[in-house]
C-alpha cells in the first residue's frame, strides 16, 4: 500500500460548483499535510498546510483533516476554469510523500 | 513570498554528456534542499534531500553517483546528472525550505527544468 494515496481522477465539475479532492495516508505520514496545485509544464505551488483535526479555510479553499481515519481532503468552492490543474496532496512526518495526483477539469 | 529560481529551465544534452542543473533561493536561506524528478503524468518522486554543508540523503533507488548533489550555500544547491541517457530525460524540480525540521515548514518550489537527454 502506498503511503499517500489519491484518486487519480480525472474529476470534471462545471464553473461554480464544489470539487472535492481527496487524500487517505498511512501512519508513517500522519504529521502535517500539504496541498499542491500543479499546472500542466509547471512546477508545483502551495495552495494550503493543515496540522490539526478539523477545518482551515483559505478564500475558496478548504482543507480538511481527519487523523482517526487518516484522510485528508480539499474542497474548492465556486470552481473556475482556471483551477484545473492537478492537486497533489503530500503527507510530511520530516519524511515526505506525495500522493500521484488527483486531475481536476473545471468546465466552463 | 518565498521565491526559488532554477537554471536552466530547459536543456537538451547528447547522451553520455554531464548536466548541471542549479537552485537558488532568492530571498531566504535554504537550510534543505529538495530535489524531485518527474516523468509526464506521474507525480513527483524525491530524489534527495540535502542540508547545507552535508552530503544529500538520496531516496532508495536513486543513485548517488550519477546525481550529484551539491548544497555548498544556504542559497544554492545544484544537481549533475552524470552521463546522461535518454531515460533520464524528465522534469527536474527543486524546492527549498527554511527550517531543517520540514514537518511544519512550507517548502517553495522552484520553476523546473526539462532535461531531455538524445
Amino acid at each position: 500500500q502506498k503511503e499517500v494515496e489519491q484518486n487519480s481522477g480525472p474529476l470534471s465539475v462545471p464553473e461554480g460548483a464544489i470539487a472535492s479532492l481527496n487524500c487517505t495516508y498511512s501512519d508513517r505520514v500522519s504529521q502535517s499535510f500539504f496541498w499542491y496545485r500543479q499546472y500542466s509544464g509547471k512546477s508545483p505551488e502551495l495552495i494550503m498546510s493543515i496540522y490539526s483535526n478539523g477545518d482551515k479555510e483559505d478564500g475558496r479553499f478548504t482543507a480538511q483533516l481527519n487523523k482517526a481515519s487518516q484522510y485528508v481532503s480539499l474542497l474548492i468552492r465556486d470552481s473556475q476554469p482556471s483551477d484545473s490543474a492537478t492537486y497533489l496532496c503530500e503527507g510530511n512526518n520530516n519524511d515526505m510523500r506525495f500522493g500521484a495526483g488527483t486531475r481536476l477539469t473545471v468546465k466552463p | 513570498g518565498a521565491v526559488v529560481s532554477q537554471h536552466p529551465s530547459w536543456v537538451i544534452c547528447k547522451s553520455g554528456t554531464s548536466v548541471k542543473i542549479e537552485c537558488r533561493s532568492l530571498d531566504f536561506q535554504a537550510t534543505t534542499m529538495f530535489w524531485y524528478r518527474q516523468f509526464p503524468k506521474q507525480s513527483l518522486m524525491l530524489m534527495a534531500t540535502s542540508n547545507e554543508g552535508s552530503k544529500a540523503t538520496y531516496e532508495q533507488g536513486v543513485e548517488k553517483d550519477k546525481f550529484l548533489i551539491n548544497h555548498a550555500s544556504l542559497t544554492l544547491s545544484t544537481l549533475t546528472v552524470t552521463s546522461a541517457h535518454p531515460e533520464d530525460s524528465s522534469f527536474y524540480i527543486c524546492s527549498a525550505s527554511q527550517r531543517a525540521d520540514t514537518s511544519t515548514d512550507t517548502q517553495y518550489f522552484g520553476p523546473g527544468t526539462r532535461l531531455t537527454v538524445l
